[in-house]
């Protein structure tokens, strides 16, 4: 079975600070799909990433970066220099090749503090 | 370019009424639709996908239904209404095109049984 674990609950920072929000898969399926969404307040859930995994090249946009780790099962993504604006809760979700179902994890909910 | 409709954006309603949340899909032919519910401190936990007007899968046995009517409308529904109804509600919709599409939300709808 499909499942996504993100153990952080809740994470807390000061603006500029680093953070790396974690997530651990399992999936029995040799191609899937693992994506990260944000969910700021307003409550509409934003899509971010999207990695098929046979792309473990580690991916950079503006602030943002993932680390995705077949070894370890993991896709973690990081955030630098992190703004207020970077608050929100985050989720890293899996999907099988081909399949409709998204499997979300239970969020990271990120503050961050000016 | 594509948008997504849901309403109405908030709702309380007594337990044991009906209930109604539509969503409506611009901007693109034949997407696939989806309802998911997030109960709070939670992850999204996905009740109904739908491939084509007519066609509905159910993830959670419950007394939830959806529908969809017409190619870009997807409809919840509930005859009577429990307490554990409540939560978040989100419509989402993804391209058939390429593999594994990402998710594309709509703004929500929280439900509050009473």
């Amino acid at each position: 079975a499909q499942k996504v674990t993100q153990a952080q609950t809740e994470i807390s920072v000061v603006e500029k600070e680093d953070v790396t929000l974690d997530c651990v898969y399992e999936t029995r399926d040799t191609t899937y799909y693992l994506f990260w969404y944000k969910q700021p307040p307003s409550g509409e859930l934003v899509f971010l990433i999207r990695r098929n995994s046979f792309d473990e090249q580690n991916e950079i946009s503006g602030r943002y970066s993932w680390n995705f780790q077949k070894s370890t099962s993991s896709f973690n993504f990081t955030i630098t220099a992190s703004q207020v604006v970077d608050s929100a809760v985050y989720f890293c979700a899996l999907s099988e090749a081909g399949g409709f179902k998204t499997i979300f994890g239970a969020g990271t909910r990120l503050f961050v503090k000016a | 370019s594509q948008t997504i409709h849901q309403w109405p954006a908030t709702l309380v309603q007594p337990v044991g009424s009906p209930l109604s949340l539509e969503c409506t899909v611009e901007g693109t032919s034949n997407p696939n639709l989806y309802w998911y519910r997030q109960a709070a401190g939670r992850g999204l936990q996905l009740l109904f996908y739908s491939v084509g007007i007519g066609q509905i899968s159910s993830e959670v046995p419950q007394n939830l239904s959806a529908s969809r009517p017409q190619d870009r409308q997807f409809i919840l529904s509930s005859k009577k209404l429990l307490l554990s109804d409540s939560g978040f509600y989100l419509c989402a919709w993804s391209s058939r095109q390429g593999n594994n599409s990402p998710l594309h939300f709509g703004n929500g709808t929280r439900l509050t049984v009473t």
